[in-house]
């Protein structure tokens, strides 16, 4: 399976800084990687997909790149809301796989 | 709007079943699979397969064969899990979640269903 890897695990953050969290993947899953923010006590929402389009609502501020095995996630502007944990999962190959997740502190 | 509603809490005994339920709306039922995530407490987010919305057909994770049985219902449009045979470590939220294709992100979930097993 692919095996796909976050670092940091943790960052503490001040407001309006800019994050940069990174995803690897173990072997190539091409563009289809998909970026989940999940706040404390909620479910996953979708933030990013195809590795770089933002999906529908999320602000401007997030924006994604990579492709192949590297991938990265950059909030431009870190808010006070933006605190949670962001997961990398990989949609390329069976079976679907997560990282362990970066949580945002601030 | 798209929305998933899984069914409330359980606390169940050892060995025994529990069944979760999530109710689609304000799509399409069968042009989306349905995917089940398990995040035990603590930790991350584990998929555990996915079910064709269209067919019925079941795909399930290494680790999620034999215990666990993805249905549907496509006359409420609703997907069910179902876990036999309890135990401690399957004490964890489970979310259900859409993708519209084979090489899709999730991009709707439902708001989860915590299973506690204990004695």
């Amino acid at each position: 399976e692919v095996v796909v890897t976050q670092s940091p695990a943790t960052l503490s953050v001040s407001p309006g800084e800019r994050v940069t969290f990174s995803c690897r993947a173990s072997e190539t899953v091409n563009s289809n990687l998909a970026w989940y923010q999940q706040k404390l006590g909620q479910a996953p929402r979708l933030l990013m997909y195809g590795a770089s389009t933002r999906a529908a609502g999320i602000p401007a501020r997030f924006s994604g790149s990579g492709s192949g095995t590297e991938f990265t996630l950059t909030i431009s502007s870190l808010q006070s809301e933006d605190s949670a944990v962001y997961y990398c999962q990989q949609y390329n190959d069976w079976p679907r796989t997560f990282g362990q997740g970066t949580k945002v502190e601030i | 709007q798209v929305q998933l509603v899984q069914s409330g809490s359980e606390l169940k005994k050892p060995g025994a079943s529990v069944k979760v339920s999530c109710k689609a709306s304000g799509y399409t039922f069968k042009s989306y699979a349905m995917n089940w995530v398990r995040q035990a407490p603590g930790q991350g987010l584990e998929w555990m397969g996915w079910i064709n919305t269209n067919t019925g057909t079941p795909t399930y994770a290494q680790g999620f064969t034999g215990q666990f049985v993805f249905s549907l219902d496509t006359s409420v449009s609703t997907s069910y899990l179902q876990i036999s045979s309890l135990k401690a470590e399957d004490t964890a939220v489970y979310y259900c979640a859409r993708a519209s294709g084979p090489k899709r992100a999730f991009d709707f979930w439902g708001q989860g269903t915590m299973v506690t097993v204990s004695s």
